[in-house]
């Protein structure tokens, strides 16, 4: 069964303090992994698309990593601005179309 | 440029009446627009997925009757939620992809539907 898996649930840090988001996934035939973030009561903003294992893609403080099996989302030195929750996404082939799978997301709260 | 926008941003209304909600691409044309459900602290729960000139497909335990979808054009997808009840309280989100190959989904602000 297709799955896609975020760990921690959540993860307190203070500002400054490096640390790394995970996402595994168990998916037939992987076009894309998705990373997002989502402020409370907003709709979720698109950060990085990573499509073979080894890519690596870089926005600021955030950085995403893929391998065969398993997504890294590393934050470095994080501001209090980053807190957020972040989802991880996969496509899954289903009855001939490609449907979006979310994660349960992973929510950062970064202390000053 | 990739901007989805929806309308309402929120809304009350009363048990028993029809809400509609729209969802537009800004600035690209959308032959796929997806529907999601999020509850609070909660990951986003896809509900149909709406193709342009097409029916929708719901997802396993959405009501059809309930929440009726309609993607007319391009740029427009809507959701009508019909007879609606407290439990129909929820946030909505709509989604749509950019292109048919990058998969990447751009998503609206959400709408905060309440049904008092």
């Amino acid at each position: 069964e297709d799955q896609v898996t975020q760990s921690p649930e959540a993860l307190r840090l203070q500002e400054g303090e490096s640390s790394s988001l995970n996402c595994s996934y168990t998916v037939s035939g992987l076009r894309g992994l998705f990373w997002y973030r989502q402020d409370p009561g907003k709709g979720p903003e698109f950060l990085f698309t990573l499509y073979s294992a080894g890519e690596e893609k870089e926005k600021e403080r955030l950085k995403a990593t893929l391998t065969k099996k398993e997504s890294f989302l590393h934050i470095t030195a994080p501001k209090p601005e980053d807190s957020a929750t972040y989802l991880c996404a996969v496509q899954v082939l289903r009855g001939g179309s490609y449907i979006p799978t979310f994660g349960r997301g992973t929510s950062l709260i970064v202390h000053p | 440029g990739a901007v989805v926008s929806q309308h309402p941003s929120w809304v009350i209304c009363k048990s028993g009446t029809s809400v509609k909600i729209e969802c537009r691409s800004l600035d690209f044309q959308a032959t796929t627009m997806f529907w999601y459900r999020q509850f609070p602290k909660q990951s986003l729960m896809l509900m149909a997925t709406s193709n342009e000139g097409s029916k929708a497909t719901y997802e396993q335990g959405v009501e059809k009757d309930k929440f009726l979808i309609n993607h007319a054009s391009l740029t427009l997808s809507t959701l009508t939620v019909t007879s609606a009840h407290p439990e129909d309280s929820s946030f909505y989100i709509c989604s749509a992809y950019t292109s048919g190959f990058s998969y990447e989904q751009y998503f609206g602000p959400g709408t905060r539907l309440t049904v008092t």
